[in-house]
């Protein structure tokens, strides 16, 4: 059975310190996508990024970097630098490819981030 | 492009009383999902719609949750008989068939029974 789990529940640091949010998944496809989005207080979620199970590129796009590392099940979100308006709620989601449930999203509990100024 | 719209953003009822979402996708996307959040957890898949078929419900949509989207544009969800456990964020999201793994969510409809 398919599983995300984000083991933070909330994490809260002070402005420009870099942060790292945890996700580990499971599956029994070869074939996944790993996403990550934000959601902030206004509500709506927002995509940030998706990954593909045969691509272990970590991908860097400005100050948010992300580690997929297939041989721990884990898809880590980095932010370095962080500002108040990265305060939000970031959820890590699995979809797998094969089977019924290729249009459903697999969510995490979500990890709550705090940015102090 | 607007994104997806939701109305109404918030809906406060009382136990027994019928509630209508709307649901706004984007323009070109013929994929529409409606998601339901509770506080402090990950969206739940309740159903999608490819075009104005609706493919697949999950079993958390109850006898008393109906979702249609007759033209295959808006969507509405509908809670008959709504319960104080209903409470929820429901969101929608919207996709291309093609990239249905990229699904945009609108902003949600918080919905509060008493």
């Amino acid at each position: 059975a398919q599983k995300v789990t984000q083991a933070q529940t909330e994490i809260s640091v002070v402005e420009k310190e870099d942060v790292t949010l945890d996700c580990v998944y499971e599956t029994r496809d070869t074939t996944y996508y790993l996403f990550w989005y934000k959601q902030p207080p206004s509500g709506e979620l927002v995509f940030l990024i998706r990954r593909n199970s045969f691509d272990e590129q970590n991908e860097i796009s400005g100050r948010y970097s992300w580690n997929f590392q297939k041989s721990t099940s884990s898809f880590n979100f980095t932010i370095t630098a962080s500002q108040v308006v990265d305060s939000a709620v970031y959820f890590c989601a699995l979809s797998e490819a094969s089977g019924d449930s290729n249009y459903q999203l697999i969510w995490g509990a979500g990890t709550k981030l705090i940015i102090k100024p | 492009d607007t994104g997806v719209s939701q109305n109404p953003r918030h809906k406060i009822t009382k136990r027994g009383q019928n509630v209508t979402f709307r649901c706004d996708p984007i323009s070109e996307h013929n994929r529409l999902y409606w998601y339901r959040q509770t506080l402090g957890q990950g969206p739940e898949f309740l159903t999608y719609f490819q075009n104005e078929a609706q493919l697949e419900k999950s079993r958390l949509l109850s006898d008393r949750f109906s979702a249609e989207r007759p033209k295959g544009s808006f969507s509405t969800l509908e809670i008959q008989r709504t319960e104080q456990g209903d409470s929820a964020m429901y969101l929608c999201a919207s996709s291309l068939v093609e990239d249905h793994y990229e699904q945009y969510f609108g902003p949600g409809t918080r919905l509060t029974v008493t």
